[in-house]
């Protein structure tokens, strides 16, 4: 049973324009919701997180939107540039941060951003 | 910035032997995990620890056993590598309700 599912898989979006990955989840229990973004070769670094008091947050070029109600969460990247060009995890986790057993993710979504 | 390191970065060894993937924080976090990735693919956690002594296994079954001894080391061992243990090994550490932050991995290659 998938907890949480990430869509696209794959995403190739052309330089300047909006990237937007969306997770949905099914456990009402969960109360942080991370994304991260993982170079290859590389650990995953944490990009941006939200809780389910707010509907949106924004850090520079990338967006959380949070709907409590659908249980859906999507992360938008505005004027995406190659430096970009990454795979995407949506994650989340209950009891505020690390959880009693970590984190919970999604398959992740490879997003290439063409010059 | 986080400060969790993992060696060795890569490793080939051949099938039956034992290894011992070394992961330390220099951060004092209670919390650390181990997660397995494939190529590309998805996060599974297959250990975690919530501090010294302390050990648990993950949603995803694995061979592989863990030892908390140290607040900050948390080494994972293969008493008998095969194969199928080729993977991406990912340590990761946080505070009890803090952001899990992780080591650049440990690729493991059994031939």
């Amino acid at each position: 049973q998938q907890q949480v599912k990430q869509s696209p898989q794959s995403l190739i979006v052309q330089k300047g324009g909006i990237s937007i990955i969306n997770c949905a989840y099914e456990n009402t229990a969960f109360d942080y919701f991370p994304w991260y973004q993982q170079f290859p070769g590389k650990g995953p670094a944490l990009l941006i997180a939200i809780r389910p008091d707010v509907s949106e947050k924004k850090e520079g070029r990338f967006t959380i939107s949070f709907n409590k109600s659908a249980k859906q969460f999507s992360l938008h990247i505005m004027d995406s540039q190659p430096g970009d060009s990454a795979t995407y995890f949506c994650a989340a986790s209950m009891a505020s941060g690390g959880g009693a057993d970590g984190l919970t993710f999604g398959k992740g979504t490879h997003l290439i951003i063409q010059p | 910035e986080a400060d969790i390191y993992q060696t060795p970065r890569y490793l080939v060894i051949g099938t039956g032997k034992k290894i011992t993937l070394e992961c330390s924080q220099t951060m004092g976090h209670d919390k650390m995990y181990w997660y397995q990735q494939d190529p590309g693919m998805e996060l599974h956690l297959i250990h975690y620890s919530y501090g010294v002594n302390s050990t648990e296994k993950g949603d995803l079954s694995s061979e592989s056993t863990v030892s908390r001894i140290r607040t900050e080391h948390f080494p994972l061992t293969l008493e008998s590598a095969r194969p199928s243990h080729t993977s991406q090994y990912l340590c990761a550490s946080s505070e009890l309700l803090g952001t899990i932050y992780f080591g650049e991995g440990s690729w493991l290659t059994v031939v």
